[in-house]
Parts: C-alpha cells; sequence; structure tokens
C-alpha cells in the first residue's frame, strides 16, 4: 500500500526559510492528488493552510506557500517566526474518494 | 461563522462501539461532504471517511469493515459508528468539513479524546 512521506523534523532559524515535503513510497505527487497542508499546535485541532496544491487558507499569512517540486507537493515558509513552531500535515486524493495523511513534520524555530 | 463540535463517551471497554456525534452550527450539513479524522496519542493524524449530506459514504479501506458514517439533517449532526474497538483506537476524534470542490477539510472541530481501555 502506497504511504504518503513526510520528513519527520525540521529546524530553522528565526527570519529563515523552510521548505516541508510530501512524497508517495511510490509514485509522484501531482496537482491531481489535491496536495492540502494543515498546521498543528500542541493540544488544538489542525487548521487549514493551503489546499489544492497553492490556494493560501483566509487569514493565513503570505509567508506560507504551497507548491509542486520534482516529485513531491511542497509547503515554504519564507522568514519563519517562534509561532510557526508547529507540526505541519500534508494530505493527499489517492482516488476512488480515499485521503491520507502524511505522518506529519515537527518544526522547531531556533 | 461554521462550527463544529463532536460529543460522545470519552472512555470505552475492549470490544464495545464508539458512537461520536458532531453537531453543525452556523450553518446547513446540507450540499456539503462531512468528514471524520482521529489522532492517537503523540502520533499522526488519520483518515477516518466521509459522508454526503445524501447519505453517500467512502472510508479508510484500513478501517471500512467497522466504520459507519451517518448524518441526521433533522439535527444538522454526522455521526461516527467504530465497533469492536481496541486499545489502538484511543485517539482524540475529530470532525471536519470536507468541501470536494475546494478539495481541503475545513473548519475542524475541536476534537474529542476517546479512551479505550479495561
Amino acid at each position: 500500500q502506497t504511504v504518503v512521506t513526510q520528513e519527520p523534523s525540521f529546524s530553522v532559524s528565526p527570519g529563515g526559510t523552510v521548505t516541508v515535503t510530501c512524497g508517495l513510497s511510490s509514485g509522484s505527487v501531482s496537482t491531481g492528488y489535491y496536495p492540502s497542508w494543515y498546521q498543528q499546535s500542541p493540544g488544538q485541532a489542525p487548521r487549514t493552510l493551503i489546499y489544492s496544491t497553492n490556494t493560501r487558507s483566509s487569514g493565513v499569512p503570505d509567508r506560507f506557500s504551497g507548491s509542486i517540486l520534482g516529485s513531491k507537493a511542497a509547503l515554504t515558509i519564507t522568514g519563519a517566526q517562534a509561532d510557526d513552531e508547529s507540526d505541519y500535515y500534508c494530505l493527499l486524493y489517492m482516488g476512488s474518494g480515499v485521503w491520507m495523511f502524511g505522518g506529519g513534520t515537527k518544526l522547531t524555530v531556533l | 461563522q461554521l462550527q463544529l463540535q463532536e460529543s460522545g463517551p470519552g472512555l470505552l471497554r475492549p470490544s464495545e462501539s464508539l458512537s461520536l456525534t458532531c453537531t453543525v452550527s452556523g450553518g446547513s450539513i446540507s450540499g456539503d461532504h462531512w468528514t471524520w479524522i482521529r489522532q492517537p496519542p503523540g502520533e499522526g493524524l488519520e483518515w477516518i471517511g466521509y459522508v454526503y449530506y445524501s447519505g453517500t459514504t467512502n472510508y479508510n479501506p484500513s478501517l471500512r469493515s467497522r466504520v459507519t458514517i451517518s448524518v441526521d439533517m433533522s439535527k444538522n449532526q454526522v455521526s461516527l459508528i467504530l465497533s469492536s474497538v481496541t486499545a489502538a483506537d484511543t485517539a482524540v476524534y475529530y470532525c471536519a468539513r470536507y468541501q470536494e470542490w475546494l478539495h481541503w477539510f475545513d473548519p475542524w472541530g475541536q476534537g474529542i479524546l476517546v479512551t479505550v481501555s479495561s
């Protein structure tokens, strides 16, 4: 069975840029997988950041952007801030009405 | 503003059935899909399944044999039933609106912790 892969953890300096990726154990991610990205702070419900590859949800700062980089979906944070320290999850449409989350990436800002 | 609130028992015994309700306020469940997601303590998110307001469903293949998701239009509620639970089903359970035309899950409820323990 295909698995959605993410980096388990990442570290970025305040003001720096980081790209978190979302891939497949078999195959490439394209726009047809409708990748979306969710931010989750400890004890909180996930918050929608990006949907349909690169559309920002209402109220999301423009330092968050989504794209396809090579064979993966990507979430880029430009000018990271301390309150960006969270877990980030991608979600892909696998076809036939089935959705699958990535394992999540824990982002540290230090 | 659309708001979702999960409710149900917080503690179950192994082999019992989990039954949760998601109450939607600030809008109607008509016209949209509604989805359930869970997160075991300290772990990642897992998609459980969704229901269209008309009753059409789709489930995670790994849970399909034990899951039923349904809607109650009169109460503006979405329900989740998971049968024959084990400790592995201990998780925070979230409901969310799934807008198929936007391909996103939004908004989300705050979640409810369900613990399975003897």
